[in-house]
C-alpha cells in the first residue's frame, strides 16, 4: 500500500541553494497534504500544509506546491541552511473520517556548508 | 509552546509481556492518534480516538493493542502480549479541536524493544 510516495531516500544541497522534495500520490480522496521534518530520536515536526483547494501555500522560506492534476506535491527550501538537515516526511489526509495522515517513507535531506 | 510529551523513552520488555505507553497530549486538544515507525520504514497509523472512544484503526491494531484515556490529561496505549515485530518508534499524536485543522503534533516518541 504506497499511496503516498517519495521516490527520493535522500537529497544534497549546498547551503544558500534551493532545496525541493517531491512527494506523489495515488488517492484521489486526499483532499489535505502536510510537511514533517524530523531529527533523529524526536518526533516529526509539522512544517507547512496545503488544501486542495489552493496549489501554493508559502510560510517563510518554505513553500508547498500541489499540483492536483497530477497528483504531486514538492516542498521548497529557499535559502537552504545547514540546519534543515533532517528527514522530510510527507503526509496526507482525507476530510472524512478520524483524518489520519498517511506517510511517505521521508527524504534525508543534507544541506552541505 | 505547548507540546506532546510521551513516557518512557525507552522501553525494553520480553516477549509476551505486557507494555503501556504514556502520552500527554497538547491541553486543548480533542483528537489523539498513535502511530509507529519500525526501523527503516514508514511512520504508520495505528489508531485514532475522539469524545473518548476509538474512531478508527489500522489492521495492525489488532485485539493485542489497546487504548484508553484514564483521566483529563493521559492517553496511553497497551500492548498485552508484546511480540518481537512490535519492536518499533510509537509516536503519539494530537489535533485541536477545529475540523479544518488537520495538523497533528507528535511527541518525541516511545522505542519498544521487544527481545
Amino acid at each position: 500500500d504506497q499511496q503516498v510516495k517519495q521516490n527520493s531516500p535522500s537529497l544534497s544541497v549546498q547551503e544558500g541553494r534551493i532545496s525541493i522534495l517531491n512527494c506523489d500520490y495515488t488517492n484521489s480522496m486526499f483532499d489535505y497534504f502536510l510537511w514533517y521534518k524530523k531529527y533523529p530520536a524526536e518526533g516529526p515536526t509539522f512544517l507547512i500544509s496545503i488544501s486542495s483547494i489552493k496549489d501554493k501555500n508559502e510560510d517563510g522560506r518554505f513553500t508547498v506546491f500541489l499540483n492536483k492534476s497530477a497528483k504531486h506535491l514538492s516542498l521548497h527550501i529557499v535559502p537552504s541552511q545547514p540546519g534543515d538537515s533532517a528527514v522530510y516526511f510527507c503526509a496526507a489526509s482525507e476530510y472524512q473520517g478520524a483524518q489520519k495522515l498517511v506517510f511517505g517513507q521521508g527524504t534525508r535531506l543534507t544541506i552541505n556548508p | 509552546e505547548p507540546e506532546v510529551t510521551q513516557t518512557p523513552s525507552h522501553q525494553v520488555t520480553q516477549m509476551g509481556q505486557e507494555v503501556i505507553l504514556r502520552c500527554v497530549p497538547i491541553s486543548n486538544h480533542l483528537y489523539f492518534y498513535w502511530y509507529r515507525q519500525i526501523l527503516g520504514q514508514k511512520v504508520e497509523f495505528l489508531v485514532s480516538f475522539y469524545n473518548n472512544e476509538i474512531s478508527e484503526k489500522s489492521e495492525i491494531f489488532d485485539d493485542q493493542f489497546s487504548v484508553e484515556r484514564p483521566d483529563g490529561s493521559n492517553f496511553t496505549l497497551k500492548i498485552r502480549s508484546t511480540k518481537l515485530e512490535d519492536s518499533a518508534m510509537y509516536f503519539c499524536a494530537s489535533r485541536a479541536r477545529d475540523p479544518s485543522s488537520y495538523e497533528q503534533y507528535f511527541g518525541p516518541g516511545t522505542r519498544l524493544t521487544v527481545t
